[in-house]
């Protein structure tokens, strides 16, 4: 089946540093990817959207300098934290769609970021 | 604008009734797609069933089914014979046709506890 990895399911750096997750798709391919950020309260915040051979666009409140994405195939996508600070902590969820259809995006476990 | 409110915050049941979990969206879409996730406590965010705002059938998938009424713009989750595995966070989403993104808009999630 379709399924949607998260790595890692959970770190903590240090309040300055910067930490990777990835993101890999299996048993379909992953044309477009967009990142979520859900906060401690359960709120969804739009990171991104990647989709392969297209610019990423990211949405208000997001940078690429803060949050630089890797799409560079229909399998894998990645996502850095720079600079972590407290109010960067969350669970990162990372959802894949395949094609341009209208099916429902899959998503991973997700990585969980806390920052000391 | 586009917004998904789900009203209850936590729903408690006994195992092996039915349950029903509200939602409300508002789009100025005449095209939309909505979906239901649930979170697991590992945070595994799981596809759970969608509805295509053309399609007037109400959509079923196993012992999950909608209550689609679009005059109310409401897009209701009905869960027969729960199990205690059914426990977790449902998450209501809309996406709307018309734009170039597949952003999801979430709702703030209901937490439901079937008890045995």
């Amino acid at each position: 089946g379709a399924l949607v990895y998260q790595y890692p399911r959970r770190t903590i750096c240090k309040s300055g540093t910067s930490m990777r997750m990835e993101c890999q798709a299996v048993g379909f391919q992953a044309t477009s990817v967009a990142w979520y950020r859900q906060s401690p309260q359960k709120t969804f915040e739009l990171i991104a959207l990647s989709t392969v051979n297209s610019a990423i666009k990211y949405e208000q409140n997001f940078t690429q300098e803060k949050f630089p994405i890797s799409h560079p195939n229909l399998s894998f996508s990645s996502m850095t934290v720079l600079n972590a600070y407290l109010e960067d902590r969350g669970l990162y969820l990372c959802g894949a769609r395949e094609g341009y259809n209208n099916q429902a995006p899959l998503f991973g476990e997700g990585t969980r970021l806390s920052v000391l | 604008a586009q917004k998904v409110t789900q009203t209850q915050t936590s729903i408690s049941v006994m195992e092996k009734t039915t349950v029903t979990m509200d939602c409300v969206y508002e789009t100025q879409d005449s095209s939309y797609f909505l979906f239901w996730y649930k979170q697991t406590a590992s945070g595994e965010i799981v596809f759970l069933i969608r509805q295509d705002s053309y399609k007037k059938e109400n959509a079923t998938v196993g012992h999950y089914s909608l209550n689609f009424q679009k005059p109310k713009s409401s897009i209701g989750l009905i869960i027969t014979a729960t199990q205690i595995e059914d426990s977790a966070v449902y998450f209501c989403a809309m996406r709307e046709g018309s734009s170039g993104s597949w952003q999801l808009i979430f709702g703030s999630g209901t937490q439901l506890t079937v008890m045995p």
